[in-house]
């Protein structure tokens, strides 16, 4: 079945450094992949996705590059903020054609910034 | 624009009290519905799935249940809490498209 290996945290960085959280999965067909960002008790948000080999998703300064070769989506961002603390999940969708929606998750990297 | 409402935000329930979560959707038609269970520094687990009024997938066997009465409102239930149901309990919706938005989430906590 599909599956999703992150990287093990937690990981902690001082400000303003540069981030990789690594990502790779396992799937049948073409999925589409996605990184969530979950704040302290807050719910999941997309952060950015990537639906096809060779796309680059990005947001808030955030970028991943989807892998077909090497199936990896890793996570990458230049140089980090405090503001950047929280748990990051990787996930990935079989797409509408197995009928359904259903997400696949890792188990979730925590990422600490100290000032 | 969608909106994904959950309640209530935190909940303490005694063992073997019933449980009662609601979820709503608005802004959208005919969403796929989700919940999922985060336990204390864990990962998300998917515990049921809608396409549709009264259309659910349960993915782990357990004391929950799950119903969908309106097109847009997904309710998690249980008739007795465990100790083991603590956790923080997340809906989300998808358009038919990949992507799914999640809501604030509940925190449960059962004494």
């Amino acid at each position: 079945g599909d599956s999703v290996t992150q990287m093990e945290g937690p990981v902690t960085l001082s400000e303003e450094a540069f981030l990789t959280i690594n990502c790779t999965y396992t799937a049948t067909g073409y999925p589409s992949l996605f990184w969530y960002v979950q704040y302290p008790g807050e719910g999941l948000q997309l952060l950015l996705k990537a639906t096809k080999a060779d796309d680059k998703g990005s947001n808030k300064g955030f970028e991943a590059t989807y892998r077909k070769e090497t199936t990896s989506f890793h996570l990458e961002k230049g140089s980090v903020q405090v503001s950047d603390s929280a748990v990051y999940f990787c996930a990935l969708s079989a797409g509408a054609n197995f009928g359904n929606e259903k997400l696949t998750f890792g188990t979730g990297t925590r990422l600490t910034i100290i000032p | 624009s969608q909106t994904i409402h959950q309640w209530p935000a935190t909940l303490v329930q005694p063992v073997g009290s019933p449980l009662s979560l609601e979820c709503t959707v608005e802004g959208t038609s005919n969403p796929n519905l989700y919940w999922y269970r985060q336990a204390a520094g864990r990962g998300l687990q998917l515990l049921f799935y809608s396409i549709g009024i009264d259309q659910i997938s349960s993915e782990v066997p357990q004391n929950l249940s799950a119903s969908r009465p309106q097109d847009r409102q997904f309710i998690l239930s249980s008739k007795k809490l465990l100790l083991s149901d603590s956790g923080f309990y997340l809906c989300a919706w998808s358009e038919g498209a990949d992507t799914q938005y999640f809501g604030p989430g509940t925190r449960l906590t059962v004494l």
